[in-house]
């Protein structure tokens, strides 16, 4: 089945310590996205990337990066400049010129203790 | 700038009754427009989306919505609201295909029974 994976489900790390979300989609989509979301709180843009070896900020990007080596890869590092990483975060997809309908992964919940 | 409104942080309706979830964009260009949805601790997943033609768009679990120019929205509603419908909504908008979405700031459904 074709979809996108996000691991770990629950990540748990000390505060300080650099932590790296991974995201894995097999749908052949050209573009990939990490958002992230806070209780009561929408989506909110941290990275996006249309291509390979290239990426743009989004809206919060400061404190955290990303690399996208592979078309089907995109990892998010939360370093420990974040100063607030705790949330739920989120990985997603999408076909360039075709509408930008995107493809959601589960999520992952980072806590920061 | 062009943004999503959901009108509504919390709406709360009975089994069995209507559901009606606004949205509203702020363009003179019509986008693209999604509905999704969001269970807890899982990540979104498409409801149904406008692109061209048909301005009544059917989608899954017995949503719909109408896509109004004159009006920039594009509310969900569901005839019949089920247990399993509480979730959280949000309404996303692109006017561009491959340019980012654009989303409200969700809107959270309970069903009382």
């Amino acid at each position: 089945d074709g979809g996108i994976t996000q691991s770990p489900k629950y990540l748990f790390r000390k505060e300080g310590q650099n932590v790296t979300l991974s995201c894995e989609q097999n749908l052949n989509h050209d573009a990939m996205y990490w958002y992230r979301q806070d209780p009561g709180q929408g989506l909110r843009l941290i990275y996006y990337s249309q291509i390979v070896n290239d990426f743009q900020k989004g809206d919060i990007a400061e404190g955290y990066s990303v690399s996208r080596e592979k078309k089907e890869s995109f990892p998010l590092t939360v370093t420990s400049a974040q100063k607030n990483p705790t949330a739920f975060y989120l990985c997603a997809s999408s076909i360039l010129g075709y509408y930008n309908e995107q493809f959601f992964g589960p999520g992952t919940r980072l806590t920061v203790l | 700038a062009q943004s999503v409104t959901q009108l509504g942080s919390h709406v709360s309706v009975s089994e069995g009754a209507l559901v009606l979830l606004r949205c509203n964009y702020s363009s003179s260009v019509p986008p693209y427009l999604f509905w999704y949805v969001q269970y807890p601790n899982q990540g979104l997943q498409l409801l149904l989306k406008y692109t061209t033609g048909a301005t009544l768009v059917k989608g899954i679990n017995g949503f719909e919505a109408e896509f109004k120019k004159s009006e920039t929205s594009f509310h969900l509603t569901k005839p019949s609201a089920h247990m399993s419908d509480a979730a959280e909504y949000f309404c996303a908008a692109s006017w561009t295909s491959g340019s980012r979405l654009t989303f409200g700031e969700g809107t959270q459904l309970t069903v009382n029974p």
